[in-house]
């Protein structure tokens, strides 16, 4: 089945600094990829929609110029975190859509999610 | 707004007993339904889904039924597993948009032998 990855799985990273987290598509095409937060036992929720080749959605609520996505390929996007600080510790999981599936909702792969920690 | 609400875990069964989590869901217009599930130190994966009332999901032993009349999509399993142990997502597809999926906060199974 289609495979998506993350990387890293867990990182530490002190007040101030910048981290980027990996989300790909192992061995499908995604036009679109999902980028969700997770706090504990909270629901996942929806930060940005990445569209290969154009800027980000962002759900309401959500700071673009904090956590700044890119979608350079069809199988890669990428989330920074930028000036990270603690209340920004979380679990951030991305999926992602193969670009042959359509309009079918139920064809979103997910990842194994990324654990920040921010000291 | 669209939201979805279920059971606060952890549920804790002994294997072969039957399982319920219940799911129950706020939208407007007619939202497919989904279930996920999560295994330690994995990926969601689409466990099952219903796209219009009535309508039931099956997959591996687990069923859920779309009840409009309930707003509910309870997932149900007659005889659990020790492998079944794992995170369940209910989420719904909101209508309009971009195929945005809805979570609810998730529920802990954990199954003794």
């Amino acid at each position: 089945g289609a495979v998506v990855s993350q990387h890293p799985s867990r990182v530490i990273c002190k007040s101030g600094t910048s981290v980027k987290i990996e989300c790909r598509s192992l061995d499908f095409q995604a036009t679109t990829m999902f980028w969700y937060r997770q706090f504990p036992k909270k629901s996942l929720m929806l930060m940005a929609t990445s569209n290969e080749g154009s800027k980000a959605t962002y759900e309401q609520g959500v700071e673009k110029d904090k956590f700044l996505i890119n979608h350079a390929s069809l199988t890669l996007s990428t989330l920074t975190v930028t000036s990270a600080h603690p209340e920004d510790s979380s679990f951030y999981i991305c999926s992602a859509r193969d670009r042959l599936a359509g309009g079918n909702t139920d064809t979103q792969y997910f990842g194994p999610g990324t654990r920040l920690t921010v000291l | 707004g669209n939201s979805v609400t279920q059971m606060e875990g952890p549920v804790t069964l002994s294997e072969e007993a039957f399982l319920t989590i219940n799911c129950t869901y706020t939208a407007t217009g007619y939202p497919s339904l989904f279930w996920y599930v999560q295994y330690p130190g994995e990926g969601l994966q689409l466990l099952l889904k219903a796209t219009k009332a009535d309508d039931k999901g099956s997959n591996k032993g687990f069923e859920a039924t779309y009840r409009k009349e309930t707003t509910s999509f309870h997932l149900e399993k007659g005889s659990v597993q020790v492998s079944d142990s794992a995170v369940y997502f209910c989420a719904l597809h909101s209508s309009g948009g971009y195929n945005k999926l809805i979570f609810g906060a998730g529920t802990r199974l954990a199954v003794h032998p």
